[in-house]
C-alpha cells in the first residue's frame, strides 16, 4: 500500500538552530515528491518538487533532498517566521497523491 | 494570496443534508483538485479535473461528487452528510494536466451537526 510517513510529528527549535525534517515514502512508481508549508487555518503553500533520487532544491533557508526511499527538508538557521506545519506528498504513476500528516515546526526567538 | 478562491468559507449543516462547495481556479489554470483535511487523517486527495474532464480519483466517497464547468470553476457536492464529514475542504489548481505546482485555496470549513 502506498503511503507517506513524516517525522518528527513536532519539532521545537531555537532561532538559528538548524535541523532536518524527514519524509519516508512507499509508492508504486514515484512521479514526484512535493513539499508544502501550511500555516494554521490556511491552505498549503507549495515549496518544492523533486523528481529523481539525488535531486536537491533550495529556497532561502530551506533545502529539499531526495533519495529512493525518503526526502529531507533541511532548515538552516531558522527564524520564528519559519514556524508552520510542513507537509510532504508523493505522486505515483497512477496519478494518486499521498500526503504525510506533517511536521509541526516551532521556532523560538 | 494564491489566486484560488473558494466559497463559502464556513458551512454548518445537519446530518443527512447535501451541500455544494465552489472553487474558482487561478486565471489560466486548467486543472482543479479537491482535498479533504481532517484532524485524524491529514490531507486526503479526493479528485482531479482537467479542462472539464475527470483525470484522477483518490479516496472520494460515493456520496461525494464533483464537476468542472466550461468556465473552469469546479463544484464539490457532498450528500447524505455524516458527522465524520466535518473537515476542511481545499481546492487547488495547476496549469497543466500533470500535478505540477499546485496552488491551494483558503478552504471551506464544513461542520456537520
Amino acid at each position: 500500500e502506498d503511503q507517506v510517513t513524516q517525522s518528527p510529528e513536532a519539532l521545537r527549535l531555537q532561532e538559528g538552530e538548524s535541523s532536518s525534517l524527514n519524509c519516508s515514502y512507499t509508492v508504486s512508481g514515484l512521479r514526484g515528491l512535493f513539499w508544502y508549508r501550511q500555516d494554521p487555518g490556511k491552505g498549503p503553500e507549495f515549496l518544492f518538487t523533486l523528481y529523481s533520487a539525488g535531486e536537491e532544491k533550495e529556497k532561502e533557508r530551506l533545502k529539499a533532498t531526495l533519495t529512493k526511499k525518503e526526502s529531507f527538508l533541511h532548515i538552516t538557521a531558522p527564524k520564528p517566521e519559519d514556524s508552520a506545519t510542513y507537509l510532504c506528498a508523493a505522486l505515483n504513476t497512477g496519478n494518486q497523491f499521498y500526503f504525510g500528516t506533517g511536521t509541526s515546526l516551532t521556532v523560538i526567538p | 494570496d494564491s489566486g484560488v478562491t473558494q466559497t463559502p468559507k464556513h458551512l454548518i449543516t445537519a446530518t443527512g443534508q447535501r451541500v455544494t462547495l465552489r472553487c474558482s481556479p487561478r486565471s489560466g489554470d486548467l486543472s482543479v483538485y479537491w482535498y479533504q483535511q481532517s484532524l485524524d487523517q491529514g490531507l486526503q486527495f479526493l479528485i482531479q479535473y482537467y479542462n472539464g474532464e475527470e483525470r484522477a480519483k483518490g479516496n472520494i466517497l460515493e456520496r461525494f461528487s464533483a464537476q468542472q464547468f466550461p468556465d473552469l470553476h469546479s463544484e464539490l457536492n457532498l450528500s447524505s452528510l455524516e458527522l465524520g464529514d466535518s473537515a476542511l475542504y481545499f481546492c487547488a489548481s495547476s496549469a497543466a494536466v500533470w500535478q505540477e505546482t499546485q496552488y491551494f485555496g483558503p478552504g471551506t470549513r464544513l461542520l456537520v451537526l
